[in-house]
Formats: structure tokens, C-alpha cells, sequence
């Protein structure tokens, strides 16, 4: 079965700092993986995905996270944070090829201070 | 083009009410999922539609909740008999799931508050 690991449910940084949200999977699938941003009391925004091909994958405000198969991981970064970054990170795996239906992990709050 | 439109965006219902929350896709995607978030939680899958039919429904709870999404008009999820435990925030989801194009497109969510 599909899961999700997000190591650290808070994450503060100083702003210019360099952000580093950290997601571990397991999938008995080669795994479709997401990166979302929730701003308080809105929906979620989709950062990034990787589904095949490159493993270092770019999305928007200057994002990136990279697949490693041998480390079962998709970590989120991005090298100077801005305050306006603050706000909830979910990685999710798609739970099969039959189905869309993400599974989420438990998200990770970041904090940025000036 | 318009986003994933929820409503309403804040339910406030007492124990025993029903509760109805409204969902309508993206323009042309014709698969909608519905997920549960509970404070400090992340969101948990609860059903996937497609039009007139429930591909999925894994994550719902088996007594007080529905989910229906019609050929005409919004999804419903609807929750009978309300809880406190009930209160979260509802989101939902559509894709095309055509290959290519995997990504789910959220909405804003409606929060339900159960008193």
C-alpha cells in the first residue's frame, strides 16, 4: 500500500535561508508524487509533480524537489525564503494507475522569519 | 477559467442536522474526489465519482455519508445526522484523468462546524 512520510511537522527558517521539506514514500507502484502549498482557510495549490522522466522536477515561486528511487524520497526546496512562503506543505502519492486518489502526509508548517 | 467552486464555504449545523456540501469541477473534468481534513491533519481521501457513478468509495464512512455527482449540476456530499466529530474541512478535488494529465485541481473547501 501507498504512504506517505513528512519528517518535522514545523519547519522555521530565517528569510534568504534556505528551505528544505523533507517527504519519504512507499509505493508498490513507481510512484506519481505531488507537492502541495495550503495558505490558511484556502484550498491547496499544486506546487510541483513528478510523474516520469527527469527526477529533478522545477514548480512555481522558485520550488524544486528531486525523485530518488534508492532513497524512496521527494524532498521540497528552495534556496532563499521569502515571508510569503509561510504556510502548510503537503507531499501526496498517487495510490495507483487505476486512480487518481492522492494520499496525503500529515504536512508541514513553515515558518519564516524576517 | 474557473477553479474548483465550492459551497458554501462555512457550514455551521447542531447535532442531528443534515449537512450538504457542493462541489463543481473544473470545466471539462469529468472526475471529482472528495477529502476530509481534520485539525492539524492532513487530508484523507474519502470518494471518487465519475459522472452518475462511484468509482471509490474506500475512504467513506459507512453509516451518514453520501456522495453523488450527477449527469446535470454539482457533486453532493452529504452527511446526515451530523457529529461533532464531523467537523473538518471538506475539499474537493477534479482531474481529467487522462494520461498526462494526472493533477488534481482543489477547491477552497467548506468548513463545517458542528455544534
Amino acid at each position: 500500500a501507498q504512504s506517505v512520510t513528512q519528517l518535522g511537522s514545523h519547519v522555521s527558517v530565517s528569510e534568504g535561508a534556505l528551505v528544505l521539506l523533507r517527504c519519504n514514500y512507499s509505493s508498490s507502484v513507481p510512484p506519481y508524487l505531488f507537492w502541495y502549498v495550503q495558505y490558511p482557510n484556502q484550498g491547496l495549490q499544486l506546487l510541483l509533480k513528478y510523474t516520469t522522466g527527469a527526477t529533478l522536477v522545477k514548480g512555481i515561486n522558485g520550488f524544486e524537489a528531486e525523485f530518488k528511487k534508492s532513497e524512496t524520497s521527494f524532498h521540497l526546496t528552495k534556496p532563499s525564503a521569502h515571508m510569503s512562503d509561510a504556510a502548510e506543505y503537503f507531499c501526496a502519492v498517487r495510490s495507483s494507475y487505476n486512480t487518481d486518489k492522492l494520499i496525503f502526509g500529515t504536512g508541514t508548517r513553515l515558518q519564516v522569519f524576517p | 477559467n474557473a477553479g474548483v467552486m465550492q459551497n458554501p464555504r462555512h457550514l455551521v449545523r447542531r447535532r442531528g442536522q443534515e449537512a450538504r456540501l457542493r462541489c463543481s469541477p473544473v470545466k471539462g473534468h469529468s472526475h471529482v474526489y472528495w477529502y476530509r481534513q481534520l485539525p492539524e491533519e492532513g487530508l484523507k481521501f474519502m470518494v471518487y465519482l465519475q459522472k452518475e457513478n462511484i468509482i471509490d468509495e474506500s475512504g467513506m464512512p459507512k453509516e451518514r455519508f453520501s456522495a453523488e455527482f450527477p449527469k446535470e449540476g454539482p457533486s453532493i456530499l452529504r452527511i446526515q445526522q451530523v457529529v461533532r466529530g464531523d467537523s473538518a474541512a471538506y475539499f474537493c478535488a477534479s482531474s481529467q484523468n487522462v494520461a498526462g494529465e494526472e493533477t488534481q485541481y482543489f477547491g477552497p473547501g467548506t468548513r463545517l462546524l458542528v455544534l
